[in-house]
């Protein structure tokens, strides 16, 4: 089962920025949190991962709170080549907990 | 570079056909991975190849067959398929299994099984 909790459905108008949260309640200290997304009909695509510490590359940032129940993934200028489904997805790193469970995802919606 | 391809991009089959499906990656990656996600869905895990060897099957029928024929190829045989099995089959690679190491996915191929 998915570990973790998303909104069904989130709106973000062009050029802000949109902030998806997650929860991961019980998330355990090996594990990894990661977001995935997914564009209409194609493959999931990978964004981002972290551990503890707050991760930005050139797509988004990830941050997760000290004790590590929640996160937000941040697009900081949304366009709308950014609507999809997004995934936050909990991972371990051993041999039997590193599969990718996907969650029904957050449907994020980006207007003019 | 992190690209996964798959071949066909749409399949249409009839249920006594036999079919399949093929996946190349040319990352380097030593663990391969086939994905059903039925349609408003997330994507399920099927099978995991590890060093050309299957590590894992989740409990899939047996009309589904994977062969890993080396590291960079990945396919999937579909023989006596239902209608049900209609669906976007994702393949995806990362460099090992069993590490947690970052997943990279194909397109998909969106098969409809008539």
């Amino acid at each position: 089962d998915a570990k973790t909790t998303q909104p069904t459905s989130m709106d973000c108008a062009e050029g802000r920025a949109a902030n998806l949260p997650c929860n991961h309640s019980t998330i355990s200290g090996n594990e990894y949190v990661y977001w995935y997304r997914q564009i209409h009909s194609q493959g999931p695509q990978y964004i981002i991962h972290g551990l503890k510490n707050n991760e930005t590359n050139e797509m988004a940032s990830l941050i997760i709170t000290e004790d590590r129940k929640s996160s937000t993934l941040i697009l900081p200028h949304a366009t709308l080549r950014d609507t999809a489904v997004y995934y936050c997805i909990v991972r371990g790193r051993s041999y039997n907990t590193d599969k990718l469970i996907f969650g029904t995802g957050t449907r994020l919606q980006v207007f003019p | 570079d992190t690209e996964v391809t798959q071949t066909p991009k749409h399949l249409v089959m009839g249920m006594t056909n036999k079919k399949s499906l093929k996946c190349e990656q040319h990352m380097g990656h030593r663990a391969m991975y086939w994905y059903k996600q039925k349609a408003k869905k997330p994507p399920e895990l099927m099978f995991v190849y590890s060093y050309e060897k299957l590590s894992i099957n989740e409990s899939v029928p047996s009309r589904f067959s994977p062969e890993c024929p080396n590291s960079s190829l990945l396919n999937l045989h579909l023989h006596a398929l239902q209608p049900e099995d209609s669906a976007l089959y994702l393949c995806a690679s990362s460099q090992v299994a069993g590490w947690g190491d970052t997943q990279y996915f194909g397109p998909g191929t969106r098969l409809t099984v008539l």
